[in-house]
Order: structure tokens, then C-alpha cells, then sequence
């Protein structure tokens, strides 16, 4: 158990350009989720997968914010045309049944 | 109103003190609860999970849920300094909806 892993650790982008964010969760575990934290705040809910199904997607994503997870293993997160207001840390999180999560360490994101 | 509600701090206590952490939710749905402690610039970390009225204890640490009164909270018995951190309150039903966290600092 290598615990969730995260990439990349940071990323700075140009404002209106494309960036994709890969997580790897713990093997046993099927779910998977996706939180974005912005300073001072709590981590806000984006989306969530059951193996490769994405049972929920925030009503605040936008549609630029697309998600995959194929094959039930790891997972992609896709921010099209990023603006300013994207820059926040990216936070992906596993767990098994009933638990808590386990968080990867995040990907940072600045938006240029 | 916000779905989970903490107070921000920051809470300051001095070392060897009990820190009381509290957090209160809107959705009576809601089945589990948990604390996470988060290290500044660091991801969040689970410390505690309560699914039940009553108490539960780990070691220093002991959750307290009150579902009439939607109501959690996290005592932390013997504070120490690396004990301070950011607390995030989460309520889960299904996924976690977290509180905006209290701030502690505890002073050697």
C-alpha cells in the first residue's frame, strides 16, 4: 500500500491553456473522489467515481472541469481554458467501505 | 448558511491543555463523521471517524456526536505543540462536506 499518488505536485500554467492532473489511488479501495481547497477554506467536493462510474458532479463545476477514471484504476482531472479563479490546490482522496479518506498530497495549481 | 459550520479561530492553548474543537451540520441525512487534522501546506489527514451518538476515544483524542443537536466535536486531551494545526470537520452521506476548519495553535 503506497498510499494515493498524486501528479504532478505543481503546476503553472498560462491563463487559457489546457491542464490534466492524474491520480492513482489505493489499490483496494473503489471510490474515488476529486476536492479543490483554495486558502483558508475547506476542501469543496468536485466529483466522485464508484470503480470507473462517476456517480456525482458538483452543480458549481463548470463545464470546462471534466473527469475519468477508466477501468475502475486511476484517474484524470481536465481543466480546459483555465482562468485566474482556477488556482487553488487540486486534492484527490480514495477510500474503501465506510471509511475516511486517504489523501493523495495534492496538486497545486497556479494559473498565469 | 453553510452546510458545515466550524468556528475559525484561531484557538490558542497552552501545552499540556485540553483544546475543544466543534462543528455543527445542516444535513440531518447524514450518517458518518469525521475530524482530519491538516499540517499547513499539506494535505488533510484522518484522525478520527464517528458514526454513532456518544464518545468516541483514541488515545488522546475523543469525537463527540450529537445527532438531535447536529453536533460534533474533537477533544484533544494533553495538547502538544506539534498537535497545532488546522482541524476540518467533515459529514458524510455518501461524499464528505467539509467545514472551513478551526486554526490551533498550542504554546509551549
Amino acid at each position: 500500500d503506497t498510499g494515493v499518488s498524486q501528479n504532478p505536485r505543481h503546476k503553472i500554467t498560462k491563463r487559457g491553456q489546457n491542464v490534466t492532473f492524474r491520480c492513482d489511488p489505493i489499490s483496494e479501495h473503489n471510490r474515488l473522489y476529486w476536492y479543490r481547497q483554495t486558502l483558508g477554506q475547506g476542501p469543496e467536493f468536485l466529483t466522485y467515481f464508484q470503480n470507473e462510474a462517476q456517480l456525482e458532479k458538483s452543480r458549481l463545476l463548470s463545464d470546462r472541469f471534466s473527469a475519468e477514471r477508466p477501468k475502475g484504476s486511476f484517474s484524470t482531472l481536465e481543466i480546459q481554458r483555465t482562468e485566474q479563479g482556477d488556482s487553488a490546490m487540486y486534492l484527490c482522496a480514495s477510500r474503501g467501505q465506510g471509511s475516511g479518506y486517504t489523501f493523495g498530497s495534492g496538486t497545486r495549481l497556479t494559473v498565469v | 448558511q453553510k452546510e458545515v459550520e466550524q468556528n475559525s479561530g484561531p484557538l490558542s492553548v497552552p501545552e499540556g491543555a485540553i483544546a475543544s474543537l466543534n462543528c455543527t451540520y445542516s444535513d440531518r441525512g447524514s450518517q458518518s463523521f469525521f475530524w482530519y487534522r491538516q499540517y499547513s501546506g499539506k494535505s488533510p489527514e484522518l484522525i478520527m471517524s464517528i458514526y454513532s451518538n456518544g464518545d468516541k476515544e483514541d488515545g488522546r483524542f475523543t469525537a463527540q456526536l450529537n445527532k438531535a443537536s447536529q453536533y460534533v466535536s474533537l477533544l484533544i486531551r494533553d495538547s502538544q505543540p506539534s498537535d497545532s494545526a488546522t482541524y476540518l470537520c467533515a459529514v458524510d452521506a455518501g461524499k464528505s462536506t467539509f467545514g472551513d476548519g478551526t486554526t490551533l495553535t498550542v504554546k509551549p
